[in-house]
């Protein structure tokens, strides 16, 4: 199946910095990627649409401002964590639209100080 | 509103015997519906979907059925091997109308029993 990677895997930072999180498709072209987070023992809960060269859609409840997405190219997106605080400590995962199909990528844990 | 419910958190069964693990919707315009495995601190990885055409879809050991009627879906692993043992996410979506957003459900996690 398609490959998509994460980077990092996992991060732990202090309280008001920011984080930076790849998400790759390694194989094949994404238009669109879509960013999940999951707190322990429940759901993926969508967080936001990315599109290649335009906004990302956000879900809602989930803060543009706090969590920006950058989606530059066909094969990378970005999701920065804006003056992460404690409560934004989660498991990150992206996934990537082939066909009908989301490619998922491995998943980052952040965890903040 | 959980549109995706999986109401067993859990499930455990004997290694060689049939896993079944279920999943209701409550949204009649998904049209499109997948099963992910996933380990913790990894992200999902695709077993099996299905389209509202069908009825059923079978890979190898695993099958699932869809009642659309019911807004039901279940997944079967038969025989079931203790490495088949995960968080099983069932995730439904509009792809056919153009709505590729997946909303997942809660999650069963599966042990099988050596």
């Amino acid at each position: 199946g398609a490959v998509v990677s994460q980077h990092p895997s996992r991060v732990i930072c202090k309280s008001g910095t920011s984080v930076k999180i790849e998400c790759r498709s390694l194989d094949f072209q994404a238009t669109t990627m879509f960013w999940y987070r999951q707190f322990p023992k429940q759901s993926l809960m969508l967080m936001a649409t990315s599109n290649e060269g335009s906004k990302a859609t956000y879900e809602q409840g989930v803060e543009k401002d706090k969590f920006l997405i950058n989606h530059a190219s066909l094969t990378l997106s970005t999701l920065t964590v804006t003056s992460a605080h404690p409560e934004d400590s989660s498991f990150y995962i992206c996934s990537a639209r082939g066909g009908y199909e989301q490619f998922f990528g491995p998943g980052t844990r952040l965890t903040v100080l | 509103d959980q549109q995706v419910k999986q109401n067993s958190p859990s499930l455990s069964v004997q290694e060689g015997r049939i896993s079944i693990l279920n999943c209701d919707y409550t949204n009649s315009m998904f049209d499109y519906f997948l099963w992910y495995k996933k380990y913790p601190a990894e992200g999902p990885t695709f077993l099996i979907s299905i389209s509202s055409i069908k009825d059923k879809n079978e890979d190898g050991r695993f099958t699932v059925f869809l009642n659309k009627s019911a807004k039901h879906l279940s997944l079967h692993i038969v025989p079931s091997q203790p490495g088949d043992s995960a968080v099983y996410f069932c995730a439904a979506s509009g792809a056919t109308s153009g709505t590729y957003k997946y909303i997942f459900g809660t999650g069963t996690r599966l042990k099988v029993l050596a």
